[in-house]
């Protein structure tokens, strides 16, 4: 079972670039999100949806944006890219039925992004 | 709003030891609070989720308690070996309107468990 995939593993940006960051689930999961970690840091939430055509800011959105047109895909976008930018980003997705609880989050292996 | 600390950042152990990793939050309003490992390079592995109306969660050789009133929870490592070394971390699912699965992080416990 593939899981959660992010594309690309790796990648070097420009400042004033402009990349997706591609993020894809096939567990038919109604949640996803999308993080970032600073190194020794824990994660902060960028944007998260909870539906196709939902999303919601998170702790951290501002210089990214995001669009949920199917149940499987959740791409990040950064339009200008900054030094401030540099990262790794996580991608997760979870279930969460009416009237039930929260299932755990499931995570991609990430990407690693440096702008210069 | 809603912060979430571990302590200590780092831990290192010898292999057989019983260890406790410690998480405290500050709002105990909270859906859940889920404990994750995260292996160098890689994504975080999801190793147990306590709801809010319970008080422990176990799964093999680990087992984590949740105590709302005091905002802290406890992850045990029983007979630690070193494939357990890895960077654990705690995360809240804060409450309010609206359940959406977002979690609030803490810096997380690197844990080396030597041989």
């Amino acid at each position: 079972n593939a899981g959660v995939t992010q594309t690309p593993k790796f990648r070097i940006l420009k400042i004033g670039q402009s990349m997706t960051l591609q993020c894809t689930q096939d567990m038919n999961h109604n949640y996803m999100y999308w993080y970032r970690q600073d190194p020794g840091m824990g994660l902060k939430l960028i944007y998260y949806s909870v539906g196709a055509g939902i999303t919601d800011k998170g702790e951290v959105p501002n210089g990214y944006n995001v669009s949920r047109s199917t149940t499987e895909d959740f791409p990040l976008r950064l339009e200008l890219a900054a030094p401030s930018q540099t990262s790794v980003y996580f991608c997760a997705s979870s279930y969460k039925g009416r009237n039930l609880s929260n299932q755990p989050q499931h995570f991609g292996d990430g990407t690693r992004l440096s702008i210069l | 709003k809603q912060e979430v600390t571990q302590i200590p950042a780092a831990l290192s152990v010898p292999e057989g030891e019983n260890l406790v990793l410690n998480c405290s939050f500050t709002d105990s309003a909270i859906y859940n609070l889920q404990w994750f490992r995260q292996d160098p390079g890689k994504g975080l592995t999801s190793l147990l989720l306590i709801q809010s109306s319970q008080r422990e969660q176990t799964s093999g050789r680990l087992n984590a308690s949740l105590d709302k009133s005091s905002g802290r929870s406890t992850l045990y490592i029983a007979a630690s070996q070193p494939g357990d070394s890895a960077t654990y971390l705690c995360a809240t699912n804060p409450g309010g309107s609206g359940n959406t699965g977002k979690l609030i992080f803490g810096q997380g416990t690197t844990l080396q468990v030597k041989p």
